[in-house]
């Protein structure tokens, strides 16, 4: 079955640690994305990259670092220049920088800090 | 002044009502319009795709584009108790990124 998946589910970090959320997906798809979720607030952009070796700052790239190595794999790391990172993050990917921009999400990670 | 202003809720409905979701945005760049739904604790799903202004049917659910008035719609007809969820419009100028609302949690009861 093609899809996206993430893992952990659930990761508690203690302050002052970096944490690694995975992000895998089969689509085949050129483009992912990085979002955070906090209640009330929907989805805000913390990275995407729509080409492998290359991805854009999104709107709340503070404190985090990404990297793009393989088509498949779009991992993010929340490091302790976060300020506030407990909340749920979600990876997506879409066919590329064209139309539709329709895209697929994974089912997500809450992090929680101690 | 956020780019897509949604009414967060919650949205309290008996079963069989008929339901309307909204969100007015501020870029007249945007030409596609998504609906994304979201279980509890889970990813969001698409729903309804839209391109530019109009109006498009699925099933129970109409999606409404008016670009005149920058204002999208989302219409449940009798909704059920699984509709109860977290919806999302979401927009695009066609760059590949998305600018998301903040989500509307609407809950059907039986």
């Amino acid at each position: 079955d093609g899809g996206i998946t993430q893992s952990p589910k659930y990761l508690f970090r203690k302050e002052g640690q970096n944490v690694t959320l995975s992000c895998e997906q089969n689509l085949n798809h050129d483009a992912m994305y990085w979002y955070r979720q906090d209640p009330g607030q929907g989805l805000r952009l913390i990275y995407y990259s729509q080409i492998v070796n290359d991805f854009q700052k999104g709107d709340i790239a503070e404190g985090y670092s990404v990297s793009r190595e393989k088509k498949e794999s779009f991992p993010l790391t929340v490091t302790s220049a976060q300020k506030n990172p407990t909340a749920f993050y979600l990876c997506a990917s879409s066919i590329g920088d064209r139309d539709p921009t329709e895209q697929f999400f994974g089912p997500g990670t809450r992090l929680t800090v101690l | 002044q956020k780019e897509v202003e949604q009414d967060p809720g919650p949205l309290s409905v008996p079963e069989g009502a008929i339901v309307s979701l909204n969100c007015t945005y501020s870029n007249s760049a945007f030409q596609y319009f998504m609906w994304y739904r979201q279980y509890s604790r889970k990813g969001p799903e698409l729903l309804m795709y839209t391109y530019s202004s109009g109006n498009k049917e699925d099933g129970r659910f109409t999606a409404q584009v008016d670009k005149s008035s920058k204002y999208i719609s989302l219409f449940i007809r009798d909704s059920q108790p699984s509709d109860s969820a977290t919806y999302l419009c979401a927009m695009s100028a066609g760059t590949g990124k998305l600018i998301f609302g903040q989500g509307t949690t609407l809950q059907v009861k039986p």
